[in-house]
């Protein structure tokens, strides 16, 4: 299957520079999302980049490498709020459904 | 703003019940999916839909079944619960076009089968 690899958990204070990493499987590539998922609620979509380089909006970044099969979430000024599990996916195969990794535990502490 | 809303947050079922989860959207998409997520395993895809009356297994269909009789609503059916789909579902759907769009989630259902 595809594999999608990410950190468990990372952790970082308040007002800190974040960035969590995600190698994915370069076969059959239609685009890498990011999305965030506070404890008990659903995952809302942050990012999806289909080309190389970084794209930014606002706080969070988000940088894609094709040929690396390699990706980043980068986030900025770290809240409280931004404490959460950061998950990165993929689609499968056929192009036709997200396959997650299993999500990035980030904790941040003042 | 995409809507998608379950029918339930929390549920508490007995082993052997038939169990309906709902997930309703109002964009008109056309893809929805169904999810389960557990920890340490993350979020496996259980069933999807690209239109109406339409379905596709994804990677853990057994043990379940769906129905997508209108475009706005999706259905996924336990057909017998056991303790070990004892989990959070959480639904999405996508926009328009192909199925390689962003899809939305909605808040989840926790499931306990006892």
């Amino acid at each position: 299957g595809q594999n999608i690899d990410q950190p468990t958990e990372m952790t970082a204070t308040e007002g800190a520079i974040v960035q969590i990493n995600c190698t994915y499987q370069t076969s059959g590539f239609n685009g890498l999302f990011w999305y965030q998922q506070h404890a008990g609620e659903a995952p809302t979509f942050l990012s999806y980049n289909v080309l190389d380089g970084l794209e930014e909006k606002g706080r969070f970044s988000s940088f894609l490498s094709r040929s690396k099969g390699y990706s980043y979430l980068l986030l900025k000024e770290l809240q409280m709020k931004d404490s959460a599990s950061y998950l990165c996916a993929q689609f499968n195969q056929a192009g036709t459904a997200l396959i997650f990794g299993k999500g990035t535990t980030l904790s941040v502490s003042s | 703003d995409v809507k998608v809303t379950q029918s339930s947050r929390y549920l508490v079922k007995r082993t052997g019940e038939k169990v309906f989860l709902e997930c309703v959207q109002d964009m008109d998409h056309e893809n929805m999916f169904w999810y389960r997520q557990d920890p340490g395993l993350g979020l496996r895809l259980i069933y999807f839909s690209y239109d109406v009356k339409m379905k596709e297994k994804g990677d853990i269909p057994e043990g379940y079944s769906v129905s997508r009789e209108k475009k706005e609503r999706f259905s996924l059916i336990l057909e017998s619960a056991s303790t070990n789909q004892t989990s959070m579902y959480l639904c999405a759907s996508s926009g328009t076009g192909t199925l390689q769009e962003t899809q939305y989630f909605g808040p989840g259902t926790r499931l306990l089968v006892l």
